[in-house]
């Protein structure tokens, strides 16, 4: 069966440090994607930065990169540079198989202090 | 600029009702996704379609059923309300399995 598992309920940074989110994944496909999505208090989804099984790189995007370690099945989201704006909640997703299947984690609430 | 649309933003329903959840897309997807988010749950989900007609069971259909006769529409059914499906719900529509998932604003449904 397919999972992803979030185990950070929520977590704080210092405004201009890095920090890393969590993800694990369990899927049985060889081919599969990674996302990570952020939803600030507003409530919209934000997409982030995408990952696929066979990429050889890990994905980066502006201040966001993807730490994908496959033999581990981890997918954890890195921010550099945090900025106040980063407050939110964050979710890492997979889909997998033929059908494009999309399943989420239970999130990460992310606060930044100034 | 890419629009999915719920129907509605608010809504509060009388256990034993059915209901219906309407989810509209502009970009011509074929992935559709019915989503509830709940507090320490994240975002689990009930329903997708991969094109029209078909459908395929999430990881919490019970209680719910589905509809999509045009590609651009999902709906969602709730059967007969519950006060347990009081959450927020979630549609999104994707253009396949390596692109990103668009999403609705979500209907924060009350069952009273």
């Amino acid at each position: 069966a397919q999972k992803i598992t979030q185990t950070q309920p929520g977590m704080f940074v210092q405004e201009k440090e890095a920090v890393t989110l969590d993800c694990t994944y369990d899927t049985s496909d060889q081919s599969y994607g990674l996302f990570w999505y952020k939803q600030p208090s507003s409530g919209e989804m934000i997409f982030l930065i995408y990952q696929g099984s066979y990429d050889e790189q890990n994905a980066t995007e502006g201040r966001y990169s993807l730490n994908f370690q496959k033999a581990r099945k981890s997918a954890n989201l890195v921010i550099s540079a945090s900025q106040l704006g980063d407050s939110a909640m964050y979710f890492c997703a997979m889909v997998s198989g033929n059908t494009g299947k999309l399943i989420f984690g239970q999130g990460t609430t992310l606060q930044v202090k100034p | 600029d890419v629009k999915v649309t719920q129907s509605s933003r608010y809504l509060v329903k009388r256990t034993g009702e059915k209901v219906f959840l309407e989810c509209v897309q502009d970009m011509d997807h074929e992935n559709m996704f019915w989503y509830r988010q709940d507090p320490g749950l994240g975002l689990r989900l009930i329903y997708f379609s991969y094109d029209v007609k078909m459908k395929e069971k999430g990881d919490i259909p019970e209680g719910y059923s589905v509809s999509r006769e045009k590609k651009e529409r999902f709906s969602l059914i709730l059967e007969s309300a519950s006060t347990n499906q009081t959450s927020m719900y979630l549609c999104a529509s994707s253009a396949g399995t390596a692109t990103e998932a668009f999403f609705g604003q979500g209907t924060r449904l009350t069952v009273v």
